[in-house]
């Protein structure tokens, strides 16, 4: 079964950088995710897609401030130069079969 | 630019129905799969259903299985979800979202409490 596993929270300075992650769920290491982010009271907002080989597609306005890579069964979002609007929570999500799978998000609060 | 904005959110009692719109604009409606996706107060993201860019195929997640109908019409830029024998844990935030190649998109949300 197809299970994206987040870390629930995380937590960096203004202005430092942070890397979070999604594991994909053993016999799908080969799967590319999709990253979003979903700051308080709005609606999730694409960021990218992260294919296994660690190349990625941003969505429109996503600053360069963000990338994404992918090592094995794991796909990172790294964010550098932390704003306080960063704080946010943030979902990678696959797809399986005409469906999608979400992992269980990581709220990150910067500091 | 893209856009995606639903309607038709409300206040229902269990057993009821409702049905929910999403309207689209700035992008080629009718080649695009498209999603429903809820949220329940101070919950994670859940995939409701996904319907092809013809409206061929059709998938559910097993808890609406039945009850939900997920349909669109291309010639309105238009996709629906309709939502039968709702019950309390259907309260959620109800999200559209474009699928397939190239970014991704997400409306606004309409809110339907049970």
């Amino acid at each position: 079964q197809l299970v994206l596993t987040q870390s629930p929270s995380a937590s960096a300075s203004l202005g430092a950088s942070v890397k979070l992650t999604c594991t994909l769920s053993s016999g799908h290491s080969n799967y590319g995710i999709a990253w979003h982010q979903q700051r308080p009271e709005m609606g999730p907002r694409y960021l990218m897609k992260l294919n296994s080989d660690g190349s990625h597609t941003k969505g429109d306005g996503v600053p360069h401030r963000f990338s994404g890579s992918s090592s094995g069964a794991e796909r990172y979002l790294t964010i550098s130069s932390l704003q306080s609007d960063d704080e946010a929570d943030y979902y990678c999500q696959t797809w399986a079969a005409g469906t999608w799978v979400f992992g269980g998000g990581t709220k990150l609060t910067v500091l | 630019q893209v856009q995606l904005v639903e309607s038709g959110g409300g206040v229902v009692q269990p057993g009821e129905s409702l049905r929910l719109s999403c309207t689209a604009s700035g992008f080629a409606f009718s080649d695009y799969g498209m999603n429903w996706v809820r949220q329940a107060p101070g919950k994670g993201l859940e995939w409701v259903a996904f319907i092809r860019n013809d409206g061929s195929n059709k998938y559910y997640t097993d808890s609406v299985q039945g009850r939900f109908t997920v349909s669109r019409d291309n010639s309105k830029k238009t996709l629906y979800l309709q939502m039968n024998s709702l019950r309390v844990e259907d309260t959620s935030i109800y999200y559209c979202a474009k699928d397939g190649l190239g970014p991704l998109y997400w409306g606004r949300g309409t809110l339907v409490t049970v």
